[in-house]
């Protein structure tokens, strides 16, 4: 079945500092691929997603690839900021396993993100 | 334009308690997806529903487990005679009929506690 993997956390950074968390996957068709963030009590927020291979993502400074050859969708940001302290999620949806799986997403454990002033 | 809300925020059930969780989608949205997060893990899908119909239930535990989505009123997830393994983060999502994308929109959660 589908399944995503992802950097184990926590991650910890200074402000201003170069972010990668990364995420991969396997799927049995031609999945969707997704960053989620969770903020403290919150619900999760989609924060970029890609459809296809090689389009990148993209949203608030950070980005991420649709890598099909190396079945990966890492997230980057250049210049983080304490207020990107947060859960990030990986996630995908395979509308092509059949059936109702284009409503259904599968995650990764997620990964904390501190960042330090 | 309200989001999807779910209700209570946090729930404490003893063993062998039911538990209730409710959603309601964004305006507009007609389908409902349930999902858990289990302490350290990411989240789990549980089920797929639109208005009075269980569209997928593969992620739904056998027993004790039950979902709705009625015509009128809240989509409810029910859990009976809940035990301790249940303890998690409930979260449900709603959008329109495309499915995942950006009109797909989490709640923020029911934390449920069984003591």
């Amino acid at each position: 079945g589908d399944s995503v993997t992802q950097m184990e956390g926590p991650v910890t950074l200074s402000e201003e500092a170069f972010l990668t968390i990364n995420c991969t996957y396997t799927a049995t068709g031609y999945p969707s691929l997704f960053w989620y963030v969770q903020y403290p009590g919150e619900g999760l927020q989609l924060l970029l997603k890609a459809t296809k291979a090689d389009d990148k993502g993209s949203n608030k400074g950070f980005e991420a690839t649709y890598r099909k050859e190396t079945t990966s969708f890492h997230l980057e940001k250049g210049s983080v900021q304490v207020s990107d302290s947060a859960v990030y999620f990986c996630a995908l949806s395979d509308p092509h396993a059949g059936g109702t799986s284009y409503g259904k997403l599968t995650f990764g454990q997620g990964t904390i993100l501190t960042v330090h002033p | 334009n309200a989001g999807v809300m779910q209700n209570p925020r946090h729930l404490v059930r003893r063993r062998g308690q039911e538990a209730r969780l409710r959603c309601s989608p964004m305006k507009g949205h007609s389908h409902v997806y349930w999902y858990r997060q289990l302490p350290e893990e990411g989240l789990k899908f549980m089920v797929y529903l639109q208005k009075e119909n269980i569209i997928d239930e593969s992620g739904m535990p056998k027993e004790r487990f039950s979902a709705e989505f009625p015509k009128e009123g809240p989509s409810i997830l029910r859990i009976q005679q809940v035990v301790r393994g249940d303890s998690a983060a409930y979260f449900c999502a709603s959008s329109p009929p495309s499915g995942v994308g950006y009109g797909y929109t989490f709640g923020s959660g029911t934390r449920l506690t069984v003591v």
